[in-house]
């Protein structure tokens, strides 16, 4: 296993356009994260699914942005109708199944996919 | 609104010595702490986590947890200039799968 693979590693679009960022998570993982990370903050919790469901996403994501983890098994997040302040690195990470208190709720992030809004 | 803050930094130290870094939580009901690694254009990696009061060793590394205080710190012994990153601390609420960061602390050892 190669760990968690994002891509594409950079896009570069028009405001107005629409994108697609793929991640193919550790195979054995059953969990899933999106984070958007700006230059100086923190990873941003965007949303997160364990197997193929959805069970939680910030309030602070517009319904321009969508996501989903098919089979439980990839993922994508798709940003419709972008605006400058979408520019951001946006990183994907998986971790196993377990009770919280273990080492399975450790998060394996991939390179992440480095957004820019012209 | 779960928060979790950091100095943003930069800490800077000399080589050889013992680098602090701290971390605040709000949620008292938090029971699993993380500490990771960014370098500069990297994705965040894994130092260790900690879920229990005390300290946690791994080589130059210790994570110190007081819930009753709510923080956590993490220390790094005989710093190297390689250790020259941005530590972020993250913190799950109980029974939550769902870590939130702090904004980082930046860390930078100088020769």
């Amino acid at each position: 296993d190669t760990g968690v693979s994002q891509n594409p590693r950079h896009k570069i679009t028009k405001r107005g356009q629409n994108v697609t960022f793929r991640c193919d998570p550790i195979s054995e993982h059953n969990r899933l994260y999106w984070y958007r990370q700006t230059l100086g903050q923190g990873p941003e919790f965007l949303t997160y699914f364990q197997n193929e469901a959805q069970l939680e996403k910030s309030r602070l994501l517009s319904d321009r942005f969508s996501a989903e983890r098919p089979k439980g098994s990839f993922s994508t997040l798709e940003i419709q109708r972008t605006e400058q302040g979408d520019s951001a690195m946006y990183l994907c990470a998986s971790s196993g199944i377990g009770r919280t208190g273990t080492g399975a709720n450790v998060l394996t992030f991939g390179a992440g996919s480095r957004l820019t809004v012209l | 609104q779960k928060e979790v803050e950091q100095n943003s930094g930069p800490l800077s130290v000399p080589e050889g010595a013992i680098a602090s870094l701290n971390c605040t939580y709000s949620d008292r009901g938090s029971q699993s702490f993380f500490w990771y690694r960014q370098y500069s254009g990297k994705s965040p990696e894994l130092i260790m986590f900690i879920y229990s009061n005390g300290d946690k060793e791994d080589g130059r590394f210790t994570a110190q947890l007081n819930k009753a205080s709510q923080y956590v710190s993490l220390l790094i012994r005989d710093s190297q200039p390689s250790d020259s990153a941005t530590y972020l601390c993250a913190v799950n609420s109980g029974g939550s799968y769902i870590p939130t960061f702090g904004r980082g602390t930046s860390l930078i050892v100088h020769p």
